[in-house]
């Protein structure tokens, strides 16, 4: 069965600093990895995928994300925050050729000026 | 192009009573899916469907009923409400099933179960 373990339940950076979310997942497969973001009040919205081709993917709003098969992780980055990055982020993985996903407890972003 | 879309956007109900959460998608999408949201818990699917007339269960779907008579159209039924039920309900649709397409997300139904 997989797994998704988001480190982190909150994480506060300043504006313009680097933004780490952290996310390890378990598998007996080969997994694929997402990223969403969810905005206040807001639907989910795909950040970026991996899907066994780059182990370094990179996503909308100048987000990225490496998956490391020897850490079971792929933690989610970007060199610099910005004000409207503010909201919550999950870790999401999909076993190949299965139709469920299973989703991390979600990591809340907070930028401050 | 509307994309997913959920209806009602609030709904309060009192313990015993069934409702019914709409969702429809006009992208032709093969797959939806319907998630309950709880805080610190992420998502966990309730059911899902390959495509018209099939459907499955999720990971938590007791007290809940799906039905699939067209590619559009995905109510989730709640059949008789409990306050445990009470959480924000996502809808979802991609194009592929079983694939690895993106999910596309509806605006979300949030549910009070008193």
């Amino acid at each position: 069965a997989q797994s998704v373990t988001q480190l982190d339940s909150h994480v506060s950076v300043s504006e313009g600093t680097p933004v780490l979310l952290r996310c390890n997942y378990s598998s007996s497969y080969s997994p694929s990895l997402f990223w969403y973001v969810q905005h206040p009040n807001k639907g989910l919205q795909l950040l970026l995928k991996y899907t066994s081709a780059a182990t370094l993917v990179k996503g909308i709003n100048g987000f990225e994300a490496e998956f490391k098969k020897s850490e079971t992780s792929f933690h989610l980055t970007k060199p610099s925050a910005h004000m409207s990055d503010a909201a919550e982020y999950f870790c999401v993985v999909r076993r190949n050729a299965g139709n469920m996903l299973t989703f991390g407890g979600g990591t809340r972003l907070m930028v401050k000026p | 192009n509307a994309g997913v879309t959920q209806t009602p956007k609030f709904q309060v109900l009192k313990t015993g009573q069934s409702m019914t959460l709409q969702c429809a998608q006009d992208m032709n999408h093969e797959y939806m899916s319907w998630y309950r949201q709880d805080p610190g818990m992420g998502l966990r699917l309730i059911h899902y469907s390959v495509g018209a007339g099939i459907t499955d269960q999720g990971e938590v779907p007791n007290g809940y009923n799906v039905s699939r008579s067209t590619t559009e159209d995905f109510p989730l039924r709640l059949l008789s409400a409990a306050p445990s039920q009470t959480s924000v309900y996502f809808c979802a649709s991609s194009y592929g099933a079983g694939g690895l397409d993106e999910q596309y997300f509806g605006p979300g139904t949030r549910l009070t179960v008193t």
